[in-house]
């Protein structure tokens, strides 16, 4: 079956342009993540959406930063006035998600590669 | 607070070579659940194990087995027999019931290994 994807593969943007990255996840997987990789940062959390629960937006780190999961399904993150430390590869994953949520296996996306000029 | 910590930075072997690759966690949660994931040069995330705190068993897949103690609070990953396809980066993550959802990555081991 597929798996999680995520488009654009690589984006190009100048400091202080909005961007949009979408996500699309395993059909049928409930729960919903998007990770940052930076060369300093290593792989942070951003948010996860699990089902109809408020989103836990604990990781994003300015308010520049937003996602929403439309259906259920597919994700968008958008970061608006980009600066150049928000360069790094983001990272999708989806899991399926029953009771509390604990421990189930994030199955992650190629990613979206942003560069921040 | 939850850390994973992989001390070891970058690891270089010769093919056919056994290594081992570290990984230390942090957790008050008495419910856990340890990862291990490998990101080659293409960049994808690939899932490799997971390990929940109540089964402290090893495990083996092929050449690949992982070493889960408690007592260590370690759960390391060996690869026996290395193969060139094995050169990635490899995460250890950890994620418990304080943290629904959240993965706690630790920093990586970049692995080499030479034909």
């Amino acid at each position: 079956g597929a798996g999680v994807s995520q488009s654009p593969s690589n984006k190009v943007t100048e400091k202080g342009k909005d961007v949009e990255l979408r996500c699309d996840p395993i059909s049928g997987h409930t729960a919903l993540y998007w990770y940052r990789q930076s060369l300093g940062q290593g792989l942070e959390f951003l948010i996860y959406f699990q089902g109809n629960s408020a989103p836990d937006k604990s990781g994003l780190p300015s308010d520049r930063f937003s996602a929403e999961r439309t259906g259920g399904s597919v994700s968008t993150l958008t970061i608006q006035r980009t600066q150049q430390e928000d360069s790094a590869v983001y990272l999708c994953a989806s899991s399926f998600t029953s009771g509390q949520g604990v421990g189930e296996t994030q199955y992650f996306g190629p990613g979206t590669r942003l560069l921040v000029l | 607070a939850q850390k994973v910590t992989q001390a070891q930075t970058e690891i270089s072997v010769v093919e056919k070579e056994d290594v081992t690759l570290d990984c230390v966690y942090e957790t008050r949660d008495t419910t856990y659940y340890l990862f291990w994931y490998k990101q080659p040069p293409s960049g994808e995330l690939v899932f490799l194990i997971r390990r929940n705190s109540f089964d402290e068993q090893n495990e083996i897949s092929g050449r690949y087995s992982w070493n889960f103690q408690k007592s260590t609070s370690s759960f390391n990953f060996t690869i026996t027999a290395s193969q060139v396809v094995d050169s990635a980066v490899y995460f250890c993550a950890l994620t418990g019931s304080s943290n629904t959802g959240k993965l706690i990555f630790g920093q990586g081991t970049t692995l080499q290994v030479k034909p």
